[in-house]
């Protein structure tokens, strides 16, 4: 069982240059998110999708976009990389809605490593 | 709008100690509470999820408590062994967006 699975897990960026993270779980979750977690700062929001076909602003989403393709699937795009942006991001899904199966709990992927040179 | 305070910063203990994490919340219409471990270099791994209706939760040497009156959360872990050894953060939820992470406590257990 994959669970929530990341790529890439490392990748050095020269200022400027663009990437996408790619995210994709097999739990069936409705819920995705993209984090950021830099030293001092903890876990903070950058974009989430509460369901397929919707995507929201997090706490910090300048300079990234999403993609929600699929219910599985949830990609987020640097356009022009800053070092700015040098941090750990991870996805997580969760299952959230009304009755006793739908109970928020986060599952979170491995990481991705992003530097900006 | 909600803030969680996890404290202490960092905790080292001797093995075999029970010791208590503790995570305080402002915001008392929190809506769910859940507890991680990270190891170095690692994702976050959820230990044990509290929802809006409980007040505890139990796993293995892991218990988790929610009050919501005095804003407060435990994490209580039994008998530490060393392989305890990590960041445990704490996340409170007012909704499916808003969820709020402490910074964690880097917990050390001394064989």
């Amino acid at each position: 069982n994959a669970g929530v699975t990341q790529t890439p897990k490392f990748q050095v960026l020269k200022t400027g240059q663009s990437m996408t993270l790619q995210c994709a779980q097999d739990m069936n979750h409705n819920s995705m998110y993209w984090y950021r977690q830099d030293p001092g700062m903890g876990l903070r929001l950058i974009y989430y999708s509460a369901s397929e076909g919707t995507t929201d602003k997090g706490e910090v989403p300048n300079g990234y976009n999403v993609s929600r393709l699929n219910k599985r699937e949830f990609s987020l795009r640097l356009e022009s990389a800053a070092p700015s942006q040098t941090s750990v991001y991870f996805c997580a899904s969760s299952v959230f809605g009304e009755g006793d199966l739908y109970t928020g709990e986060l599952f979170f992927g491995e990481g991705s490593r992003l530097t900006v040179l | 709008k909600q803030e969680v305070t996890q404290i202490p910063a960092a905790l080292s203990v001797p093995e075999g100690e029970n010791l208590v994490l503790n995570c305080s919340f402002t915001d008392s219409a929190i809506y769910n509470l859940q507890w991680f471990r990270q190891d170095p270099g690692k994702g976050l791994t959820s230990l044990l999820l509290i929802q809006s209706s409980q007040r505890e939760q139990t796993s293995g040497r892991l218990n988790a408590s929610l009050d919501k009156s005095s804003g407060r959360s435990t994490l209580y872990i039994a008998a530490s062994q060393p392989g305890d050894s990590a960041t445990y953060l704490c996340a409170g939820y007012s909704s499916a967006s808003k969820i709020i992470f402490g910074s964690g406590t880097r917990l050390s257990i001394r064989p």
